[in-house]
């Protein structure tokens, strides 16, 4: 199957870091995206991982991927109030150019 | 603004009427998505281009939804007949065929409310 979970809600203090989680059912999955909304816009990439990889950082983000658990998770270091925004989680399979997201986690940065 | 583009950018519409949305992708991508996304969810994948050719459509696209891309650059999207059920974002995204991570890239979305 394709489905992709995320915990819906995330508070967070500014300055602290965040962690957001998704897990993912298909073990052929071969790049795993996250994706930032922001209200009433679309959806801006923020970083992907492919799978054979365990760890990618670009700036203050920092992707983790458990490829045995099936787990991903996007950290972003020193929150802001500017990363106040719902994150998806998404993936797509070899020959398969469909993305299939997770229903967002909603990020909230309070002062 | 060299980003994917659509239009209109809000459409509301009797239950009933045909609309038809428009997606301008990245200048050189060559393949191009359409997804629709309700309130509270994440995207879901209704059909894709390469170039000018459909290739894939989801059982989400019924027979009232006929998507074209007649010369390999922008898109339509039309809905015939719209229903409540059909209000939605319409969110278009491009990507380039390399050997990398097929980055899907998003426009703004068209917000479509049936009444």
């Amino acid at each position: 199957g394709e489905d992709v979970e995320q915990s819906l809600f995330l508070s967070v203090r500014e300055g602290d870091s965040s962690v957001i989680n998704c897990t993912y059912t298909d073990s052929s999955s071969t790049y795993l995206y996250w994706y930032k909304q922001e209200p009433g816009a679309g959806l801006q990439l923020l970083t992907y991982i492919f799978s054979n990889m365990d760890m990618k950082q670009d700036q203050r983000l920092t992707v983790l991927l458990n490829k045995k658990d099936k787990h991903l998770s996007l950290r972003i270091a020193d929150t802001q109030t500017g990363d106040s925004a719902i994150y998806f989680c998404a993936e797509s399979i070899a020959n398969d150019y469909k993305l299939s997201f997770g229903a967002g986690t909603t990020v909230t940065v309070r002062a | 603004d060299t980003g994917v583009s659509q239009d209109p950018r809000h459409k509301i519409t009797k239950r009933g009427q045909n609309v038809t949305f428009r997606c301008d992708p990245i200048s050189e991508h060559n393949r191009l998505y359409w997804y629709r996304q309700t309130l509270g969810q994440g995207p879901e994948f209704l059909t894709y281009f390469q170039n000018e050719a459909q290739l894939e459509k989801s059982r989400l696209l019924s027979d009232r939804f006929s998507a074209e891309r007649p010369k390999g650059s922008f898109s339509t999207l039309e809905i015939q007949r719209t229903e409540q059920g059909d209000s939605a974002m319409y969110l278009c995204a491009s990507s380039l065929r390399t050997s990398g991570g097929n980055e899907q890239f998003f426009g703004p979305g068209t917000r479509l409310t049936v009444l």
